[in-house]
């Protein structure tokens, strides 16, 4: 059965220090991989996605991620956090041969203090 | 550009009421898609149109829901009637290709 794990519900991170937010998954293929962030009172935002090439993907607001196929993760990474990425973060996947349905992970709330 | 609109942003009922949602995707995606996230766990899919037909619907947890997207403009997801278990957050996506989706702000169902 296909699944998208993001171990952690939440990561407490000091203003400032490099910022780490896990997701492995386990879909067959070679899935296209996506991550959003919510805010409160807001929808979900695109930061990011995978799709072939570089496995070191750039993306919105600093944020970076690294698909590693061997460990089959996307961990989403900022080398310097703000107050400001406070937000509930969502990865998902989407199988190649599907029409975009995404599959997400339950989400990991980070929680940045000054 | 407009984004994805949903509206009510909340709506509290009855169980056993009825409650329709809709969705107005960003102006020329053919896709769009039903979401929702209950009780804190993952965002589950619902369903996809491409353009006004049902493309796959193999989301939707009962016959209690049903969708519709006449003329493959702005969409509505109907709950009747709806039950305490169907509380949560539903999202609409739209999307050019179906690569990318944009998402909309959600709508915050609460079944009493």
């Amino acid at each position: 059965a296909q699944s998208v794990a993001q171990p952690e519900d939440q990561v407490n991170v000091a203003e400032g220090n490099p910022l780490t937010v896990k997701c492995t998954y386990s879909v067959s293929g070679n899935p296209y991989l996506f991550w959003y962030v919510q805010y409160p009172n807001r929808g979900l935002q695109f930061l990011l996605k995978y799709i072939t090439g570089d496995n070191l993907v750039k993306g919105s607001y600093g944020f970076e991620a690294e698909f590693n196929k061997s460990q089959t993760s996307f961990h989403l990474k900022k080398p310097s956090a703000l107050v400001s990425d406070s937000a509930l973060y969502f990865c998902a996947v989407r199988r190649t041969d599907s029409w975009g349905k995404l599959q997400f992970g339950a989400g990991t709330q980070v929680v940045v203090t000054p | 550009e407009a984004g994805v609109t949903q509206f009510p942003s909340h709506s509290v009922i009855e169980k056993g009421q009825t409650v329709t949602l809709r969705c107005d995707p960003i102006s020329g995606h053919d896709n769009l898609y039903w979401y929702r996230r209950v009780m804190g766990k993952e965002i589950k899919f619902l369903l996809h149109f491409v353009k006004e037909s049902k493309q796959d619907e193999s989301g939707m947890p009962n016959n209690r829901f049903l969708a519709e997207r006449t003329g493959g403009t702005y969409s509505t997801l109907k709950v009747q009637p709806a039950e305490l278990e169907d509380s949560g957050v539903y999202f609409c996506a739209s999307s050019p290709s179906g690569r990318e989706q944009f998402f909309g702000p959600g709508t915050r169902l609460t079944v009493l």
